[in-house]
C-alpha cells in the first residue's frame, strides 16, 4: 500500500497564479519530509527539507509546511512561472540516517500556462 | 561541482542481453542509491550502498546486482535483461546523516528492453 499520497495528481494554473500541493503520508516513524522538483526527462532537484513538528521553510517562491500530528505537508508556489512546469515529488524519510528508508510519492504534475 | 553523473542517458537492449548502468559522484558521499521510476509510481529502491563493498538490497532487488569498488562510483548490472525492466533508472548520493542534508540525483538512464 502506498504510504505517501500526493494530491492533486495534476494541476494546471496560469502564469502568475499561486498554487498549493498536498502530501499525506502514513510512514512511521516520520523523521523528515522532502519536496523535490523533477523537470521532464531530468533528475530530482531538492527544494526543501522539513524535520520538526510544525516546521515551515521558504526557498524563494517555494514555501512548505509540515504537520507531523496530521502527517501532512503542503508546498506553496507563489506567482508561478512557466519554468515551474514540472512534477513535484514528496518524500518521507523514516530515519535521519541513510540506514532508514525514503518513501516516495508518485508526484503532482504541475503545468503552468501563459 | 556537486554532481551525480549517469551513463548512458538512453539505452536499448534486447531481452537476455546484459546491461551495465554507471553512476559517479564528486562529493565523497558515503551513501549511494539506485532507484527505478515507472509511470504513476513513486521511485522504488533497488539497492543502496553505504560505502565501498557495503551494499544492501532495497525493495525490488530481484534481477539486479550492484558493484561499488570506489566511493565515487556505483554500478547497476542487469544480467539477462527482461522486458519488465524497461524503466528510467536514477542514481542518487548523500551523506550518511541525511535528515538535514541534501540528496543529489543524476539525470536518469532511460532503458528499453525489447
Amino acid at each position: 500500500k502506498t504510504q505517501v499520497e500526493q494530491s492533486p495528481q495534476s494541476l494546471v494554473v496560469r502564469q502568475g497564479e499561486n498554487c498549493v500541493l498536498q502530501c499525506n503520508y502514513s510512514v512511521t516513524p516520520d523523521n523528515h519530509l522532502r519536496w523535490f522538483k523533477q523537470d521532464t526527462g531530468k533528475g530530482l532537484v531538492s527544494l526543501t527539507v522539513l524535520v520538526h513538528e510544525n516546521d515551515k521553510t521558504s526557498n524563494g517562491r517555494y514555501s512548505a509546511t509540515l504537520d507531523k500530528d496530521a502527517k501532512h505537508s503542503t508546498l506553496h508556489i507563489t506567482a508561478t512561472l512557466l519554468d515551474d512546469t514540472a512534477t513535484y515529488i514528496c518524500v518521507v524519510g523514516d530515519r535521519g540516517s541513510a540506514l532508514g528508508r525514503l518513501h516516495f510519492g508518485a508526484g503532482t504534475q504541475l503545468i503552468v500556462i501563459p | 561541482d556537486m554532481k551525480v553523473t549517469q551513463m548512458p542517458r538512453y539505452l536499448i537492449k534486447r531481452m537476455g542481453e546484459n546491461v551495465l548502468l554507471e553512476c559517479g559522484q564528486d562529493m565523497s558521499h558515503e551513501t549511494m542509491y539506485w532507484y527505478r521510476q515507472d509511470p504513476g509510481l513513486g521511485l522504488q529502491l533497488i539497492y543502496i550502498s553505504y560505502d565501498v563493498d557495503s551494499n544492501s538490497e532495497g525493495d525490488i532487488p530481484k534481477g539486479y546486482r550492484v558493484s561499488r569498488k570506489k566511493r565515487e562510483h556505483f554500478s547497476l548490472i542487469l544480467d539477462s535483461a527482461k522486458t519488465n525492466q524497461t524503466s528510467v533508472y536514477f542514481c542518487a548520493s548523500s551523506l550518511r546523516d541525511i535528515s538535514n542534508e541534501r540528496l543529489f540525483f543524476g539525470h536518469g538512464t532511460k532503458l528499453s528492453v525489447l
